[in-house]
């Protein structure tokens, strides 16, 4: 699986839009991009993933450049339950596979 | 309901015992996961159960020992503790196909060796 960069940490105005962004110049064709975040002491969620379109789901939309070596997670209207620590995950889509975590962004949302 | 659920929810233990972690979901899924979240926050995926066969072994210790009795049940039993086993461990699981991109996770299970 590729590797992927992201910032340690990231702050935000609780309201306005949170963007996370996520290197993974190493991607291969046929990997996907994935986003969890995992909220204090509870376990990672899923959030939302792609191949190459731009995607949007009730949680947030997720932007990958045409080159695919980086994408972005937003989130429109970040809230205070938002903070949470963010990892982009890069790995094929074939059928059940492990997720290989990295340090991830630790998204503070300020009120 | 609870999709993935995880007992004990706390384990405080002497090193060198004996203790099993439960998980269970309820979801009809058909692969299930342990990873392990260690004091530095780092997720690994120790092991990964499809129609109850192992299908990945991360190079765990064989004092771990996963045992699936059903699609649904996923449980840890770790044997002759060490500190270095205090962590928190989360189950998981997903589908094998469709929405096979989704992992759900359970609330996790707090291990800690004395």
């Amino acid at each position: 699986d590729a590797k992927t960069t992201q910032p340690t940490s990231m702050d935000c105005a609780e309201g306005r839009a949170a963007n996370l962004p996520c290197n993974h110049s190493t991607i291969s064709g046929n990997e996907y991009v994935y986003w969890y975040r995992q909220i204090h002491s509870q376990g990672p969620q899923y959030i939302i993933h792609g191949l190459k379109n731009n995607e949007t789901n009730e949680m947030a939309s997720l932007i990958i450049t045409e080159d695919r070596k980086s994408s972005t997670l937003i989130l429109p209207h970040a809230t205070l339950r938002d903070t949470a620590v963010y990892y982009c995950i890069v790995r094929v889509d074939q059928g059940a596979q492990k997720l290989v975590f990295g340090q991830g962004t630790r998204l503070t949302i300020n009120p | 309901d609870t999709a993935v659920s995880q007992t004990p929810k706390y384990l405080v233990t002497q090193m060198g015992n004996d203790k099993s972690i439960k998980c269970e979901q309820n979801l009809g899924h058909d692969t299930m996961y342990w990873y392990k979240q260690d004091s530095k926050k780092f997720l690994k995926i120790m092991f990964s159960y499809n129609n109850k066969e192992l299908i990945i072994n991360e190079t765990v210790p064989n004092r771990f020992s996963p045992k699936s009795p059903d699609k649904a049940h996923l449980n840890l039993h770790i044997n002759s503790l060490e500190l270095g086993d205090s962590a928190v461990y989360f189950c998981a699981s997903s589908l094998t196909s469709g929405r096979a991109y989704e992992q759900f996770f359970g609330p996790g299970t707090r291990l800690t060796v004395l």
